[in-house]
Parts: structure tokens; sequence; C-alpha cells
């Protein structure tokens, strides 16, 4: 496709519950990212792919987070016993050299 | 004290005012700076990609970098209605596509008609 797509949009979790968002980067980019943006705040490193590889997971808030890219395109990022401080908005972009692409993100609100 | 400091705002401007966004960051390794407009519900969307000091202009948007300050702007002349989003600053150190952007918190811009 043109850009970086996310789905789902919107995710309504009650607490405890797992979810699993979904990144589709743009054909060929090597690089995906995963960003959090809480709100009225910038977005916040997460974790970072290169191809298949996730060489980056520093930004990831605890355990309960987890994100895989297995052949190197679509990348998913699971929260497990999602907590309502894990409500934000979870943006993905991808690059192939310096210009870096987000998505519209998927909002996730833990009630 | 955050790597990167941005005025949240709001910042609200008539309609062709000069609009000025200021961002100040304390890591020396930034050498790749950018501004991003997030409207409502939607990405960020890449305005400006500056690497080093001085000024680059694309049409109304100049962004600014004073490396020796620790200081970079975006001035939006001429402000439409359209120009209404959040601006957010973003910087990195070299080697950008494969580390991440350290964003400040975002400037709400509102430019009234």
């Amino acid at each position: 496709g043109a850009g970086v797509s996310q789905s789902p949009r919107y995710k309504v979790a009650k607490r405890g519950q797992d979810v699993a968002l979904r990144c589709d980067p743009i054909s060929g980019h090597v690089s995906l990212f995963w960003y959090q943006q809480a709100l009225g705040q910038g977005p916040e490193f997460l974790t970072y792919f290169q191809n298949e590889a996730q060489l980056d997971k520093s930004g990831l808030p605890s355990d309960r987070f987890f994100a895989e890219r297995p052949e190197g395109s679509v990348s998913t990022l699971k929260i497990q016993r999602t907590q309502q401080e894990d409500s934000a908005v979870y943006l993905c972009a991808s690059s192939l050299r310096t210009e870096v692409t987000f998505g519209s993100g998927t909002r996730l609100t833990v009630v | 004290q955050k790597e990167v400091e941005q005025d949240p705002g709001p910042l609200s401007v008539p309609e062709g005012a000069i609009v000025s966004l200021n961002c100040t960051y304390s890591n020396s390794a930034f050498q790749y700076f950018m501004w991003y407009r997030q409207y409502s519900r939607k990405g960020p969307e890449l305005l400006m990609y500056t690497y080093s000091s001085g000024n680059k202009e694309d049409g109304r948007f100049t962004a600014q970098v004073d490396k020796s300050s620790k200081y970079i702007s975006l001035f939006i002349r001429d402000s439409q209605p359209s120009d209404s989003a959040t601006y957010l600053c973003a910087m990195t150190p070299p080697n950008s596509g494969n580390t991440p952007l350290v964003f400040g918190k975002g400037t709400r811009l509102s430019v009234i008609a």
C-alpha cells in the first residue's frame, strides 16, 4: 500500500484482557518502529525492528508488552493483561533510509 | 529534565499571522531535526527535515537549527486555518533510519479565520 496501515483503529479492552495491534508498513521498508503516544504528549519509543530482527526493545514499559515481525514485513504489538495506564495511541512507523512515515495509530482504551 | 523540551501551548493566532514554534534539546548527539504535523486522530506527518545548522525553507514553512544553542524553530508564514494542528519537533543521532526519534510534547496551534 501507499502508506503505513494500522488495525484496528480503535480498541476498547477490559482491564486484564490481552490485545494485539497490527502494523502493515510501506512495502520494502526495512526499519519498523512502534511508539506510544499518551494524551497531550509526544510519541515515546517502544521498540525497533530491522527486517525481522528486533534490535531495540528498550522502550517497552513492562514484560506485558511484546512485539514481533516474523517475516520482516507485518508487525504485531501484543499487550498482555492490559492495565488502565496502557490507554494511549499506539503508532507504527516505517522507514527505508532517513524519512520515517507514520501510520494513523490504534487508539487503545482500557476500561 | 526531558531530552527535548517543547512548549505545549495551546497557541491561537489569526489567519495570516506568522507563527513561531520552538524546541530546545540537551543531547549533543542529535544531528537530524524534524518537524511533524499531527492532525486530530491522525499519525504525525513529516513537514520539514534538516541536518545542518541554518535555515531551510519550503513554501510557507522555514525550519531553523542552531546547534550551538541546541535550539530549533519552525516558522509558518501567512498561516491558514488548515494549519491548525499539533506540531511536534523530533530529533535523532546519525543513522536516523534505524535509531528512534525523540519527540517534544507537541504544540497545539489554532489558526482562526
